[in-house]
Parts: structure tokens; sequence; C-alpha cells
């Protein structure tokens, strides 16, 4: 079966921590990797995309980054703001099936 | 920029009416997915679509739901009759898969049934 599990569940951090939210799944036949940023009450906001071929893609103060043989991947933010305070999700698209799974989220908190 | 819509934004409507709800994908694009979210199940991949083709729809009660893509530029999804517990939000997101990009959701439905 394909699973996305992401740990942990919910993070509180003070502003300018250096933080890693963590995503693992199951069936190493992935397409690519995506995460997704997503503010209370609102849609889902692409933040990166990572390949199968690729080892990592950064934007900004993020980094992602995938290791396929052990089915993980990270999100590293760099000097955290109280604006990046969302739920970050992982979306796994499989090429077995072509289905885009999502792992549970990681809700972020940054306090000022 | 691009953008995924979605229609209507909210919807309430009473336990055993009929709900649609529509989602325009991006021009060009050949992949569709539907998902509901809820707090308890976070997102749940309800049905998807390639060049308008279902591909998978084991996500959705078959007796109440059911997707359609009647034009490239049309997804629906219905609910008959609809109950309490289909309130959530349904959201529908387009790709073109084979061109190394990903994934843009439209805004979502908020369903309450009452």
């Amino acid at each position: 079966k394909q699973e996305v599990t992401q740990i942990p569940a919910a993070l509180s951090v003070p502003e300018g921590e250096n933080l890693v939210l963590n995503c693992s799944f199951t069936d190493s036949a992935i397409y690519n990797l995506q995460w997704f940023r997503q503010d209370p009450g609102k849609g889902l906001t692409s933040l990166l995309l990572i390949q199968s071929s690729q080892r990592e893609q950064t934007s900004g103060r993020l980094n992602a980054s995938l290791d396929k043989s052990s089915g993980r991947s990270t999100l590293y933010i760099a000097a955290s703001q109280p604006g990046d305070s969302a739920t970050y999700l992982c979306a796994v698209h499989y090429n077995q099936g072509g289905k885009l799974i999502f792992g549970q989220g990681t809700e972020l908190s940054v306090k000022p | 920029d691009a953008r995924v819509t979605q229609t209507p934004r909210h919807k309430v409507t009473e336990m055993g009416q009929e709900v649609t709800m529509r989602c325009q994908p991006i021009l060009g694009h050949n992949t569709v997915f539907w998902y509901r979210q809820t707090m308890m199940q976070g997102l749940e991949l309800l049905a998807y679509f390639r060049n308008r083709a279902p591909l998978d729809d084991s996500g959705m009660p078959k007796d109440r739901f059911s997707a359609e893509m009647p034009d490239a530029t049309l997804a629906t999804l219905k609910i008959q009759p609809s109950e309490p517990r289909d309130s959530a939000v349904y959201f529908c997101a387009s790709g073109l898969v084979g061109q190394g990009t990903g994934y843009t959701f439209g805004s979502g439905t908020r369903l309450t049934v009452v």
C-alpha cells in the first residue's frame, strides 16, 4: 500500500530557528514529490517540486531533499519567521497508478 | 498566473439534497484530481482523471458520489443524496503529467450538510 507519513504532527519554535520537517513514503517507485503549504481555511500553495531523479531543490529560505532509497524527504526552513506558521504537506506522485498521495501534514507555529 | 477555479466556494444544503461541485482546470493540463479534506482524515483522494478518462475512483463512496469530465475545461463532483458526514472541504487539482511540473490546487468548496 502506498502511504506517506509526516513527522512531527506539530512543531512550535521561536523565531529565527532553523528547522526540519520530515516526510517518509513507502514504495520507491515515485514520479516526483511536492511540498505544499496550507494556511488555516485556505487552499494549498505549492512550495517545491522534486523530480525522482533529483536530490534537492531550493527556493529562498526553503530547501527540500529527496532520498528515494530510504523513502524520505525533508523540508528545511532557514531562519524561521512568524509568517512561516502554517501546515506543511508532503505529496508523493507515484508511478504506478499515478496517484498523488498526501501525508497528514506538520502544523508549524513560529513564535515571535 | 494560471489558476484552477472551483465553484461554489461555499455550499450549505440540507441532508438528502443533490450537490454539484465544479472545477475548471488550468488550460492544457491533462490530469485532474478530486480530494476531500477533514480534520480527522486529512486529504483523501476521491478520484482522478487523465485526458478526461477516469483512472481511479476507488476513494469515492460509489452509491452516492460520482465524478465526471464532460470536457477538458470542466470536472464535476456530484453527491446524491448528501449526508451530514459529507461535510468537508473538497479540492480539485490539475497538472500536466510528463512535463516535470507539479500540481496546482483550487481554493476548494466548503460543503456543509445540515
